[in-house]
């Protein structure tokens, strides 16, 4: 099947750090990625790592993989008011290349 | 690098009418990518392009189509539209259609159908 899952919504303290889940189903899939889509704005590619490797990290944000649960987080350390946004979990197929997205994950960072 | 542009960016169309929305990729990219987000259905792919040829579709109606241009510029169409077609439309480009290639998304157009 092909269905990419988050959670909607997720409140944080600015500083706190923030966690972002998805699951997935495809066990083929090569490469997932986390986009970030501020209002009115498109998406962001933020981050994304490949299906061999547990874990990623770039400055603030750390992307963990667990392929026998297919559960994938992003972490940002030291949330800022800046980080509010809608964040997607997206994964590609094979060669296909084509997105396949979760929901999206709504993050509000309170000052 | 001018980034993913597209064009218009706000449309309102009545139902039964046809659309055409515009993407430009960035320069050198070959792919274009459309995707329809609704807040039903989320994030949904289209199609693909790449040197003018359709190498990928996505689950839509005949209704949508689309084509790209030999300078990599893409157009999608709709006709016959249908209040579900409310949706931000986005394109997204590529370098090539390699196993990994980021995709870069324009800022969307926001068609809304009456």
């Amino acid at each position: 099947g092909e269905d990419v899952e988050q959670s909607l919504f997720l409140s944080v303290r600015e500083g706190d750090s923030s966690v972002i889940n998805c699951t997935y189903t495809d066990s083929s899939s090569t490469y997932l990625y986390w986009y970030k889509q501020e209002p009115g704005a498109g998406l962001q590619l933020l981050t994304y790592i490949f299906s061999n490797m547990d874990m990623k990290q770039d400055q603030r944000l750390t992307v963990l993989l667990n392929k026998k649960d297919k559960h994938l987080s992003l972490r940002i350390a030291d949330t800022q008011t800046g980080d509010s946004a809608i964040y997607f979990c997206a994964e590609t197929h094979g060669g296909q290349g084509n997105l396949i997205f979760g929901k999206g994950t709504k993050l509000s960072v309170k000052p | 690098k001018a980034g993913v542009t597209q064009t218009p960016r706000y449309l309102i169309k009545t139902r039964g009418q046809q659309v055409t929305l515009s993407c430009s990729p960035i320069s050198g990219h070959r792919s274009v990518s459309w995707y329809q987000q609704t807040p039903g259905q989320g994030l949904q792919f289209l199609f693909e392009y790449f040197s003018e040829t359709q190498r990928n579709k996505g689950n839509f109606p005949g209704r949508f189509s689309g084509r790209q241009f030999s300078n990599s510029r893409s157009e999608m169409n709709v006709s016959t539209l249908e209040l579900g077609d409310s949706a931000l439309y986005l394109c997204a480009s590529r370098e090539t259609v390699y196993y990994y290639n980021e995709q870069f998304f324009g800022p969307g157009t926001r068609l809304t159908v009456l």
